[in-house]
């Protein structure tokens, strides 16, 4: 299979842990993103890379939120200090010039 | 400050009929449009796509129209099948530099339903 991938695809964390996801993409695109969805409503922006640059970051990604790409292959998003309201649905994508190729999400639950 | 709506949360269709979903966006620097599925428990999956310069791009049963002076598009799907039961995401990208379409916008989803 070589669609993009991400690991856990299930976390449950106590408010106040740290977690890490990783993703890894479709391996010929150069451009990885990462979005949050929550529940009724539509995937949101988070950050995206080119290559190993992070070029943007969106406001929703507080100061315990950090992203990073250090070769320009797999990617990990790390949550620290974890609240509830981060329970989301975190989804990487991947793309070259194109669409977006998105991975199956990593479901994190904080309690 | 939802820039792609999607108004209708869900919508239910007779399998071989006609389904009709829309969307409409605010952002007016959006130049690139896409249509996204997405099954329980996977992430979404690519469907059709449209560039600003176009008004129609079809692929099989899929169609996407849009209407630019609107700020609205839509995708039909003939003959809806039961298989096609998902929700449907419309996304939109302002490409910038470069052409590519990072940094998607999506709508709140559209629940399809095909009843056999």
């Amino acid at each position: 299979d070589t669609g993009v991938s991400q690991d856990p695809r299930h976390k449950i964390t106590k408010r106040g842990q740290n977690v890490t996801f990783r993703c890894d993409p479709i391996s010929e695109h150069n451009r990885l993103y990462w979005y949050r969805q929550t529940l009724g409503q539509g995937p949101e922006f988070l950050t995206y890379f080119q290559n190993e640059a992070q070029l943007e970051k969106s406001r929703l990604l507080s100061d315990r939120f950090s992203a990073e790409r250090p070769k320009g292959s797999f990617s990990t998003l790390e949550i620290q200090r974890t609240e509830q309201g981060d329970s989301a649905m975190y989804l990487c994508a991947s793309s070259s010039q194109g669409e977006q190729f998105f991975g199956p999400g990593t479901r994190l639950t904080v309690l | 400050d939802q820039q792609v709506k999607q108004n209708s949360p869900s919508l239910s269709v007779q399998e071989g009929r006609i389904s009709i979903l829309n969307c409409d966006y605010t952002n007016s620097m959006f130049d690139y449009f896409l249509w996204y599925k997405k099954y329980p428990a996977e992430g979404p999956t690519f469907l059709i796509s449209i560039s600003s310069i176009k008004d129609k791009n079809e692929d099989g049963r899929f169609t996407v129209f849009l209407n630019k002076s609107a700020k609205h598009l839509s995708l039909h799907i003939v003959p809806s099948q039961p298989g096609d039961s998902a929700v449907y995401f419309c996304a939109a990208s302002d490409r910038g530099n470069g052409g590519s379409n990072y940094k998607l916008t999506f709508g709140k989803g559209t629940l399809l339903t095909v009843n056999p």
